[in-house]
């Protein structure tokens, strides 16, 4: 079946500026997770839903992000105000059990 | 938190070789600990994964070891071919409660299959 999708696959925005990242999770899976990946970095936790609760944001930076899953099944990340230190690959990932499967991510760019 | 150490970073060996990547963690709670596969410009992708009430499991080239007493745990590639080369990520995570399992990863080692 159809993997994680993820939309846009590229965004670049000026400072100051707000960006919606979108996920779709593979369909049935009820876990949505979101990360940060930086260049040669591995992937760093920034939230989890289950269903449609958003119930772990502790990896969320500070208030310009935030996050929503309003059906239980597609998700968008919202940053607020840009600033370059956003700029990185905003991977989701979808999972059923304990295994998680990554979606093509978002590479963002603050200019 | 949790905080996942990986070695080495980089890794260069002939084709038919075998590769070994190790890992330790720090929260003795972690009990599920996952490898990804990422080539450039992919997805890291699941290639095997171990819970912690397992101490080996191998998939055929593939095999991961677990240590829980050490904390530490290892990803054994056998008869390494080109297309195996990649970036792998291991990844730790312990249950944090409403079905949050969130991964932490180490910071990725560079493979490279020289034919």
């Amino acid at each position: 079946g159809a993997g994680v999708s993820q939309s846009p696959r590229y965004k670049v925005t000026k400072r100051g500026q707000d960006v919606a990242l979108r996920c779709d999770p593979i369909s049935g899976h009820v876990s949505l997770y979101w990360y940060r990946q930086a260049l040669g970095q591995g992937p760093e936790f920034l939230t989890y839903f289950n269903y449609e609760a958003q119930q772990d944001k502790s990896g969320l930076p500070n208030d310009r992000f935030s996050a929503e899953r309003p059906e239980g099944s597609i998700s968008t990340l919202t940053i607020q105000r840009t600033e370059q230190r956003d700029s990185a690959m905003y991977r989701c990932a979808s999972s059923l059990h304990n295994e998680q499967f990554f979606g093509p991510g978002t590479r963002l760019t603050v200019l | 938190g949790e905080n996942v150490e990986q070695h080495p970073s980089t890794l260069s060996v002939q084709e038919g070789d075998s590769a070994v990547i190790k890992c330790t963690y720090s929260d003795s709670a972690s009990n599920y600990f996952p490898w990804y596969k990422q080539e450039l410009g992919k997805r890291p992708q699941l290639i095997i994964d171990i819970r912690s009430n397992v101490g080996e499991k191998k998939d055929q080239r593939i095999a991961v070891t677990l240590n829980k007493t050490a904390k530490h745990f290892s990803l054994h590639i056998t008869e390494t071919q080109p297309e195996d080369s990649a970036v792998y990520f291991c990844a730790a995570t312990v249950y944090s409660g409403a079905g949050s399992y969130q991964l932490t990863f180490g910071k990725g080692t560079k493979l490279s299959v020289i034919p």
